[in-house]
C-alpha cells in the first residue's frame, strides 16, 4: 500500500512568517491532494496536483508535485490565524479511489 | 447544496451498545466513503460504495462495524457491540467518480465517545 508521511509533524509560526509543509510519498504518485482541517470540523480540498512539476496556487497558499511524483510541498507565504489547522496530504489514484492520508500537520499562527 | 450531511455530532454511549452513525451524500455523487480519525492512526478509510455497492470494506476494523448504503442519498455505519477503543471521529465523504479533480467533499464527522 502506499504511504504518506508529512513532516513537520506541527508547526507554530508567528503571524506574517512564511512556511513549508512536505508530504512524501513511498511510491510515485498519480497525483495528490492537499486538504485542510479545522479542529472539530471536516476536511476542506484545498487543491489537486497531477503532473511532474505541477505547481498551484490558491490566494497565499501555493503547493507543488516535484518532478518525479513523489513529493509535495505546501508553501503558505505571510501566514495568518485564519490559516491555523491541519494540513493532510492524500493520493489521487489513476481512476481509483483515495484510499489513505498522510497523518497531518499541525499549524498555529499566533498573532 | 448542503453539503454532505452526518449526524449524530456527538455521541456518547455504554460499552456493549450499538451505535448507528448516519450520512446523506451530496445529491449526484454516485461515490461515498466512510473514514475514521484518531490521534493515534490518523485518518482511516473504513469503507467505500460506488452506486451503492460496497466496493472494499477491507478497512473494517471486525465483524462488529457494518455500513449499508440502501439508496443514492443514505448510508448508514454501525457499531454492535461498542467497546472504547471504537472512540474516534468518523468521517463520510462524497464524491462524482471522473471528477476527482474537485476532490472529495467531506461531513462535518461524528465525534462517537464509548464510556
Amino acid at each position: 500500500s502506499q504511504e504518506l508521511e508529512q513532516s513537520p509533524q506541527s508547526l507554530i509560526v508567528q503571524e506574517g512568517k512564511n512556511l513549508t509543509i512536505n508530504c512524501t510519498s513511498s511510491k510515485t504518485l498519480y497525483g495528490l491532494y492537499w486538504y485542510k482541517q479545522k479542529y472539530g470540523e471536516g476536511l476542506i480540498f484545498l487543491m489537486m496536483l497531477q503532473k511532474g512539476g505541477e505547481e498551484k496556487s490558491h490566494e497565499k497558499i501555493t503547493a507543488k508535485l516535484d518532478e518525479k511524483k513523489q513529493q509535495s510541498s505546501l508553501h503558505i507565504t505571510a501566514s495568518q490565524p485564519s490559516h491555523a489547522g491541519i494540513y493532510l496530504c492524500g493520493p489521487s489514484g489513476a481512476g481509483s479511489y483515495q484510499l489513505t492520508f498522510g497523518k497531518g500537520t499541525k499549524l498555529s499562527v499566533i498573532p | 447544496d448542503a453539503g454532505v450531511i452526518q449526524s449524530p455530532r456527538h455521541e456518547v454511549t455504554e460499552m456493549g451498545q450499538e451505535v448507528t452513525l448516519r450520512c446523506k451524500p451530496i445529491s449526484g455523487h454516485n461515490s461515498l466513503f466512510w473514514y475514521r480519525q484518531t490521534m493515534m492512526r490518523g485518518l482511516e478509510l473504513l469503507i467505500y460504495f460506488n452506486n451503492n455497492v460496497p466496493i472494499d470494506d477491507s478497512g473494517m476494523p471486525e465483524d462488529r462495524f457494518s455500513a449499508k448504503m440502501p439508496n443514492a442519498s443514505f448510508s448508514t455505519l454501525k457499531i454492535q457491540p461498542s467497546e472504547p477503543r471504537d472512540s474516534a471521529v468518523y468521517f463520510c465523504a462524497s464524491s462524482l467518480v471522473g471528477q476527482t479533480n474537485y476532490g472529495y467533499t467531506f461531513g462535518s464527522g461524528t465525534r462517537l465517545t464509548v464510556v
